[in-house]
Order: C-alpha cells, then structure tokens, then sequence
C-alpha cells in the first residue's frame, strides 16, 4: 500500500528565505506526482505536475524535483514571501485496479511566512 | 475555462439524515474522483467515476455512494450521517482519468454533522 509522507508538519521563515520541503512515498510505481497547495478552508491549487519519466518542473519561484528510485520528491520556494502562507500536500498518482487511477495524499506541509 | 464548481459550499446537518454534493467538472472532463478531508485521516480517496461508471471506490462503508450523469456532473450522497462524517469534500476532474493524467481540484463543501 502507498504511503505519502511529508516533513515537516509545520515550518515557520522569514520573508525573503528561500526554502525546502520535502516529500516521499513508499512505493515507487508511480504516473506522476503533484504539489498543491491548500488555504484554510478551501480547496487545492495545483502548483507543480512532474511525470515520471521527468526529473524536475519549474514555474516562476517554485522547483519541484523527483527521485522516483528513491521515493523523494521535494518542492524549493525561492524568495519567500508573506503570500506563500498556506498548506503545502504533495500527492502521488498512482494504479488501483480496473483502469481506475488514483492520487494517494501527503498529510502536508503549513508553511508560514513571517514578514 | 471554468473550474471544477461545487454545490453548496457549506452544509450542516444532523446526524442521521442524509446529504447530497454536487460536482460540475472541467467542460470536457469526464473522469470525476471524491475525496474526503479531514484534520486527522487527511486527504482520503472515496471513489471515482468515468463515463457514468463507478471505476474505483475507497475503503468507505456504504453509506457513502455516488454517480455521475450523462454530462459529466457527478453527486455523492451520504446517508445515516454520523458525526465522524464532518469533513471537507473535494471533488477532482481530468480529461479521462488514466495514467498521466492531472488532477484539479473544486474548492469542496464542508459538511457539518451535529
């Protein structure tokens, strides 16, 4: 069975650092991984989307990297500012029988940005 | 393009009764998943329709069930409502569901047992 695990659980910076978080999963059969981000109360923004057969993807501050032979992915925020307060959740996808796929969740990340 | 739209956003009820979400995906989506949130259990996967077929469903009792309609929308409903059920569900659209596929997210509706 899957498993998705995140840490830390929480990470508080100052504005202006650049930081990491990191993910990792159990099993390496995996379609793709995606980074979220989550605010309180509502739904998940897609941040980052990295196949398999990639190694990393990058937009604007954000770079996500994956090891798909090792199970870790990470998620760099460069310059972080006050507005990349939120809840970070890295997913994987993942085969679950009778042409159905899956995403298998992280716990997540709360990142909070001190100005 | 529109986003994935779910109704209503919020919901309170009390145990026992049942409940009905609603799911628009993507125009041109067909693949619909549900997810259940909450603080302890996080982000759960509940089950997933394509082309009005349930494809795959999570380690959910049978309280909770769905489907999906010619035009994509999909609806889960919740029965005998405990208070464990308090939550946030999220619903997901992709084009078919399949492997390389990327998900996005509505902004779900929280449900409130009392």
């Amino acid at each position: 069975k899957q498993e998705v695990t995140q840490i830390p659980a929480a990470l508080s910076v100052p504005e202006g650092e650049n930081l990491v978080l990191n993910c990792s999963f159990t099993d390496s059969a995996i379609y793709n991984l995606q980074w979220f981000r989550q605010d309180p109360g509502k739904g998940l923004t897609s941040l980052l989307l990295i196949q398999s057969s990639q190694r990393e993807q990058t937009s604007g501050r954000l770079n996500a990297s994956l090891d798909k032979s090792s199970g870790r992915s990470t998620l760099y925020i460069a310059a972080s500012q006050p507005g990349d307060s939120a809840t970070y959740l890295c997913a994987v996808r993942v085969y679950s029988g009778a042409g159905s796929y899956q995403l298998t969740f992280g716990k997540g990340t709360k990142l909070s940005v001190i100005p | 393009k529109a986003g994935v739209t779910q109704t209503p956003r919020y919901l309170i009820k009390t145990r026992g009764q049942q409940v009905t979400l609603s799911c628009s995906p993507i125009s041109g989506h067909r693949s619909v998943s549900w997810y259940q949130q909450t603080p302890g259990q996080g982000l759960q996967f509940l089950f997933e329709y394509f082309s009005e077929t349930q494809r795959n469903k999570g380690n959910f009792p049978g309280r909770f069930s769905g489907r999906q309609f010619s035009n994509s929308r999909s609806e889960m409903n919740v029965s005998t409502l405990e208070l464990g059920d308090s939550a946030l569900y999220l619903c997901a659209s992709s084009t078919t569901g399949d492997d390389y596929n990327e998900q996005f997210f509505g902004p779900g509706t929280r449900l409130t047992v009392l």
